[in-house]
């Protein structure tokens, strides 16, 4: 079955950087778009990024743009989210989440993993 | 437009039925989405393109669209559908996903 598993959360300062990853399992990850979906304690869902399925296009959340980078590794099976001047506001648990589309790059996320907390804290 | 908007509460009795609703100007032209989320768990998926449930999804759970208003129907309320719903969808522009800010479903 999909299992899609975070790492990488913890505290850091603001305006440091941080690195998330998200392995892969149980599917043809080639053929698949990944999203990471975030989710500020106690609110709702935020779209942050998606990659496209061979990596060829990348979109953002208006917040992160400029300061988030997504990028996928196929020949790992991992999807990366590279968060730079991290700010206060950017506190949330991380989602790594699986387009069920056939190669499109908007929905629906079919598969979610359990998510990894992200504290930015002086 | 980049909004969606859910109302922020629905409650119903068990057995009745509950319709969490979904408004946005892109949505005749954009698929619809719709996830449970359980308190401390991960959103899963139970209503694709607007109408379709996933297999594994009980079919009390049900969509329908009609203009810029899409629905969330769930018929026969259960207590363990007491949970966060939200909607999703595509901009315009189909470069940036939308989600809904969420409804809280309470069963009395």
């Amino acid at each position: 079955q999909v299992q899609l598993v975070e790492s990488g959360g913890g505290v850091v300062q603001p305006g440091r950087s941080l690195r998330l990853s998200c392995a892969a399992s149980g599917f043809t990850f080639s053929r698949s778009a990944m999203h990471w979906v975030r989710q500020a304690p106690g609110k709702g869902l935020e779209w942050v990024a998606v990659i496209s399925y061979a990596g060829t296009k990348t979109y953002y959340g208006d917040s992160v743009k400029g300061r988030f980078t997504i990028s996928r590794d196929t020949s790992e099976n991992t999807v990366n989210l590279q968060m730079n001047s991290l700010r206060t506001e950017d506190t949330a648990v991380y989602y790594c989440a699986k387009d069920g589309s056939s190669y499109g790059l908007l929905g629906p996320f079919d598969s979610w993993g359990q998510g990894t907390l992200v504290t930015v804290s002086s | 437009s980049h909004e969606l908007t859910q109302p922020p509460s629905v409650s119903v009795s068990p057995g009745q039925t509950a319709r969490i609703t979904c408004s946005g100007d892109t949505l005749p032209n954009q698929y619809v989405y719709w996830y449970q989320q359980r308190p401390g768990q991960a959103p899963i998926l139970v209503i694709y393109r607007d109408t379709e449930r996933p297999s594994g999804i009980p079919a009390r759970f049900s969509g329908s669209s009609s203009g810029t208003t899409v629905a969330l129907t769930i018929s026969g309320v259960q207590a363990e559908d007491e949970a966060d719903y939200y909607c999703q969808s595509a901009d315009s522009s189909g470069t940036s996903v939308l989600f809904g800010g969420g409804t809280k479903l309470t069963v009395l």
